[in-house]
């Protein structure tokens, strides 16, 4: 079965830190594999996009790597803002047209 | 563009009412989707549609109908709502996938089941 896990389920620091979320994935004939930020009671705004053939992509502070290899992805961010506090998804694509969504990481960034 | 709408926004039903939840897209997107959303978990696929007039089951389908008459709108529909189907329930769209093309999520409608 094609599972999306993350890890840690919850994360707190301290503005300023620099932070890494985790997402491991089965099977690795990936279409892509994308990042969302939700915020509570708000749908769900896609941050990072990266396609099978791609290693990592990059927005402002945020960087985000693959490796099918191993079935990983990190999403990388730097300088923690309290404005960064959100649930944050992985989800991956491997049919056409389907999503499948890991259970989130929850991060609060404390001014 | 308002993008992703969803109506309502909240709703409390009585176990075996029945609603509908209406799902509308101004971006000309061939694909739409249902999730739902329960606490501690991810989205899952309840159902989705790959054009006007199509739909197919996704992984948590039983309970939900769904109908697409209009490209721009796909409803969700509880027969008989139960508990368990408490949740916060999204819609996106999309254009036909490919690599790199990303899905649109409207903004949840919460749904209480009692």
């Amino acid at each position: 079965k094609q599972e999306v896990t993350q890890i840690p389920a919850a994360l707190s620091v301290p503005e300023g830190e620099n932070l890494v979320l985790n997402c491991s994935f089965t099977d690795s004939a990936i279409y892509n594999l994308q990042w969302f930020r939700q915020d509570p009671g708000k749908g769900l705004t896609s941050l990072l996009l990266i396609q099978s053939s791609q290693r990592e992509q990059t927005s402002g502070r945020l960087n985000a790597s693959l490796d099918k290899s191993s079935g990983r992805s990190t999403l990388y961010i730097a300088a923690s803002q309290p404005g960064d506090s959100a649930t944050y998804l992985c989800a991956v694509e491997w049919d056409g047209n389907k999503l499948v969504f890991g259970a989130g990481t929850i991060l609060r960034v404390k001014s | 563009n308002a993008g992703v709408t969803q109506t309502p926004k909240f709703r409390v039903l009585k176990t075996g009412q029945s609603m509908t939840l209406l799902c509308a897209q101004d971006m000309n997107h061939e694909y739409m989707y249902w999730y739902r959303q329960d606490p501690g978990m991810g989205l899952r696929l309840i159902h989705y549609s790959v054009g006007e007039g199509t739909t197919a089951k996704g992984e948590v389908p039983d309970g939900y109908n769904v109908s697409r008459l209009k490209k721009q709108n796909f409803l969700l529909g509880l027969e008989s709502a139960a508990p368990s189907q408490t949740s916060v329930y999204f819609c996106a769209s999309s254009l036909p996938p490919r690599i790199g093309e990303t899905q649109y999520f409207g903004p949840g409608t919460r749904l209480l089941v009692l």
